[in-house]
């Protein structure tokens, strides 16, 4: 069965770099997303994309944050100056379009530690 | 606006015995509804969802929930529990158009005993 993967499984990062996430979507799926879960905390929506574009995104999502679709397969989450609330489980998502088929699935999720 | 309530943050039955995970929405439009698990360390996983057809839902392990309209809730059962559905579970809320963000609950934690 298909299914959304994500690398690393840990990134583990200083206070003020630059962090790139990476997921490969479902390959017939056209539509991206990403959310995080703060230790403890509710997942949270940060932004989805298609046609390589933003559609939406949270106020969460703000200067820092950026996302791009680099090739035909990959789809990437920059953080570009990390915070110490920026630690979290980044997950991301992707649907295949409108209705039924909505439906997001997740892959296995980012940890994201900023020191 | 959209949000979704989960009425209880821990649920704790012994193996065999019905579950119950409770969840109310809010929409101003016909939603759709999910249901999600998260086992300890692993990410998201699909356990069934609502998108306007049965109001009874059948999904994964055994698991259904059914949509009340009247009611404003989506709630998950179990006829008997596993030790294995010890887990993370989110009610989750979102629209019927895709590339829209998914509402998330604050979680239920089933706890299963032996």
């Amino acid at each position: 069965e298909p299914e959304v993967t994500q690398t690393p499984s840990h990134q583990v990062t200083q206070m003020g770099q630059e962090v790139i996430l990476r997921c490969v979507p479902i390959s017939n799926h056209l539509y991206f997303y990403w959310y995080r879960q703060i230790l403890g905390q509710k997942v949270e929506f940060l932004v989805s994309f298609y046609n390589n574009e933003i559609s939406e995104k949270s106020e969460i999502f703000d200067d820092q944050f950026s996302v791009e679709r680099p090739d035909g397969s990959n789809f990437t989450l920059k953080i570009r100056s990390t915070k110490l609330e920026d630690s979290a489980m980044y997950f991301c998502a992707s649907s295949e379009g409108q209705g039924a088929r909505n439906t997001q699935y997740f892959g296995p999720g980012t940890r994201l530690t900023v020191l | 606006a959209q949000s979704v309530t989960q009425l209880d943050s821990h649920v704790s039955v012994s193996e065999g015995t019905p579950v119950l995970l409770r969840c109310n929405y809010s929409s101003s439009y016909s939603p759709s509804l999910f249901w999600y698990v998260q086992h300890p360390n692993k990410g998201l996983q699909l356990l069934l969802k609502y998108t306007s057809a049965a109001t009874l839902v059948k999904g994964i392990n055994g698991f259904e929930a059914e949509f009340k309209k009247s009611e404003t809730s989506f709630h998950l059962t179990k006829p008997s529990a596993h030790m294995s559905d010890a887990a993370e579970y989110f009610c989750v809320v979102g629209g019927n158009q895709a590339g829209t963000a998914l509402i998330f609950g604050k979680g239920t934690t089933l706890s299963v005993s032996s």
